[in-house]
């Protein structure tokens, strides 16, 4: 049974404070890692999907990197803002079928 | 173009009820997912199909029944409800593609009770 792991469960920081989550992933044969955003009440959108080992992408202030060989992948946040509030996903894509075997997700929670 | 659609938003079964959830999505993805999230737990894979008439098992399947008579649908069918089966339903689809991301719909409430 594949599991992936997200670490922490729950953050709480203030604004402005910059933050990092860890996904933890079994790393033979894997093909891509997503991270997913998932605002309450809304539905999971996606940030990142990274599939090289040292992959490095940006999407303004968050950012993550991948590491294939160890089977992790972090992601940061810089500069919190209250918007950032929301649970994110990662999830790891193991054969070309498609299928995502998700974490449990990070609930980040950031006070104004 | 609308994304993933899903209806209904909520809904409420008795138990031994049965209903279909609907999915409609119109990017042309090749691939559809089912998914549903229990507090705590993410998500989890109910069935996924990679193209019309093709589907598959995802890691909880049981009381679930799928089937994908075109590109666009993607209906999940539930028979005799359960109150494990109480969640938020979640459709899902995406490109062929290992590194396409997956587009969400809005979800299902379902309750059952």
């Amino acid at each position: 049974i594949l599991n992936v792991e997200q670490s922490p469960q729950s953050l709480h920081v203030q604004e402005g404070d910059s933050t990092n989550f860890t996904c933890s992933f079994p790393s033979s044969n894997f093909y891509a890692l997503h991270w997913y955003r998932w605002e309450t009440a809304k539905s999971p959108e996606a940030l990142f999907v990274m599939t090289l080992n040292g992959d490095e992408k940006k999407k303004g202030r968050i950012s993550a990197t991948l590491n294939t060989k160890e089977g992790y992948s972090y992601l940061y946040i810089k500069g919190s803002q209250p918007e950032d509030s929301a649970t994110y996903l990662c999830a790891s894509h193991y054969n070309q079928g498609g299928k995502l075997i998700f974490g449990q997700g990070t609930e980040l929670s950031v006070k104004p | 173009n609308a994304g993933v659609t899903q209806t209904p938003k909520f809904r409420i079964l008795k138990i031994g009820q049965s209903m279909t959830l609907q999915c409609t999505q119109d990017m042309n993805h090749n691939y559809m997912y089912w998914y549903r999230q229990d507090p705590g737990m993410g998500l989890k894979l109910i069935y996924y199909s990679v193209g019309a008439g093709i589907t598959d098992k995802g890691e909880v399947p049981n009381g679930y029944n799928v089937s994908r008579s075109t590109t666009e649908d993607f209906p999940l069918r539930l028979e005799l409800a359960a109150p494990s089966q109480t969640s938020v339903y979640f459709c899902a689809s995406s490109y062929p593609e290992q590194s396409s991301e997956q587009y969400f719909g809005p979800g299902t409430r379902l309750t059952v009770t």
